[in-house]
């Protein structure tokens, strides 16, 4: 079945790094892909969405690019923020989006020093 | 608009009790989702509704679990009886193209 995989946190980082979450994916089909964020308390939210090969989703200085080559959509950010600090969860949509269905993956908890 | 509604924001109970969790989504949202939580086994989609109708119940854990959506505005998610094991966020979202909105969760602590 479809899945979503996203590497283990914590990441912890100091204030204006990099940052790269990686994700991929199986799926059959053509699936929609997304970035959620959890901040402490709160419930999910959207970050960014892909819906085809070679899209790329942005928001907030993040951003990720749906490649179907190697079933990837790794998120980047140039420069974190300590207000970053939160969970993140790479999903995709069953039903080429059609039932907004999500698959998540288990959640990378980034963490970031001033 | 005020977004996904949750209630009960916390609820301790003690192992046998029922619990009833209840959602109101998004107005002229058709999609309805129940997630559970743990830090063991991330985010588990449980049921789904599509305009008020149960879709896709096949992870709902056992039969303890039921849910439902008498109408547009308002789900609910029981257990009955309840475990120690149940104790989790359960998270309710509704969408209707595309992109799914999220309540703040209900943390259930079954003693």
């Amino acid at each position: 079945g479809n899945s979503v995989t996203q590497m283990e946190g914590p990441v912890t980082l100091s204030e204006e790094a990099f940052l790269t979450i990686n994700c991929t994916y199986t799926a059959t089909g053509y699936p929609s892909l997304f970035w959620y964020v959890q901040y402490p308390g709160e419930g999910l939210q959207l970050l960014l969405k892909a819906t085809k090969a070679d899209d790329k989703g942005s928001n907030k200085g993040f951003e990720a690019t749906y490649r179907k080559e190697t079933t990837s959509f790794h998120l980047e950010k140039g420069s974190v923020q300590v207000s970053d600090s939160a969970v993140y969860f790479c999903a995709l949509s069953e039903g080429g989006g059609a039932t907004n269905k999500l698959i998540f993956g288990t959640g990378t908890l980034l963490a970031v020093q001033p | 608009d005020a977004g996904v509604i949750q209630s009960p924001r916390h609820e301790v109970t003690e192992m046998g009790q029922e619990v009833t969790l209840r959602c109101k989504p998004i107005s002229g949202h058709d999609y309805l989702f129940w997630y559970r939580q743990t830090m063991m086994r991330g985010l588990e989609l449980l049921i789904y509704f599509n305009n008020n109708v149960p879709i896709d119940d096949s992870g709902m854990p056992e039969d303890r679990f039921s849910a439902k959506m008498p109408n547009a505005s308002f789900s609910t998610l029981k257990i009955q009886p309840s475990e120690p094991r149940d104790s989790a966020v359960y998270f309710c979202a509704s969408s209707m193209v595309g992109e799914l909105f999220f309540g703040e969760g209900s943390r259930l602590t079954v003693l």
